[in-house]
């Protein structure tokens, strides 16, 4: 069974830096960073493929965040810069299961960490 | 970007009642939508992935429709556990998007 466990997640002022690591056992696949905001729905912020050769981002994170991961370590990081107090929710690290039926291949979140709660304030 | 809009956003329902929840996408997305289940304080788990597919260990109240762009989630009869808030999510575009979310409450 696959664990994720994020850690990183801290009280941070607008406009600072923050990195969040996943430490992960089986490391294979996409990985995402979803994030929700205190009462708030899921919103998918980035994610990346096994080799790190493709990487995609919500628009409302481009150019501020980073997503990158280490093979060799089992780790997924998110380099968060320019904070903003919108950024402010709890950042789930997830695995993203690649499922193939019929020469057709979809892809889901089946495994979820426990969440790091990054709160941006002044 | 793919957007995706549930409805309804909140829904009030009996143990044993059957409940339907749909989420719409804002482009044709084949079958690469998700169901996931969340309750408070705990990360979501995924019920039904390629649109149909059961994921194991989920019971088989649960059951998903749909292709293209109109989604449905039932659950076919209500156990007090299925108290949640739904969301779909599609992974058509390597961008996924989740839908808003269904608050499922008892009546």
């Amino acid at each position: 069974e696959v664990q994720l466990v994020e850690s990183g997640g801290v009280l941070v002022q607008p406009g600072g830096s923050l990195r969040l690591s996943c430490a992960a056992s089986g490391f294979s696949d996409w990985m995402s960073w979803v994030r929700q905001a205190p009462g708030k729905g899921l919103e998918w912020v980035a994610n990346i493929k096994e080799d790190g050769s493709e990487k995609y981002y919500v628009d409302s994170v481009k150019g501020r965040f980073t997503i990158s991961r280490d093979n060799a370590e089992n780790s997924l990081y998110l380099q968060m810069n320019s904070l903003r107090v919108d950024d402010t929710a709890v950042y789930y690290c997830t695995r993203d299961k690649t499922y193939c039926s019929n020469g057709v291949c979809y892809r889901h979140i089946d495994y979820w960490g426990q969440g790091t709660l990054v709160t941006v304030s002044s | 970007d793919i957007q995706m809009t549930q409805s309804p956003s909140s829904l009030s329902a009996s143990v044993g009642d059957r409940v339907t929840i749909t989420c719409r996408a804002s482009q044709s997305i084949s079958r690469y939508l998700n169901w996931y289940q969340q309750k408070p304080g705990k990360a979501p788990r995924v019920l039904i992935h390629a649109a149909t597919s059961l994921q194991s260990g989920v019971p088989s109240r649960f059951s998903g429709s749909g292709s293209g762009t109109d989604f449905t989630l039932t659950i076919s009869s209500l156990q007090p556990e299925d108290f949640a808030t739904y969301y779909c999510q599609q992974t058509y575009s390597p961008l996924y998007t989740f839908g808003q979310g269904t608050q499922l409450e008892i009546k």
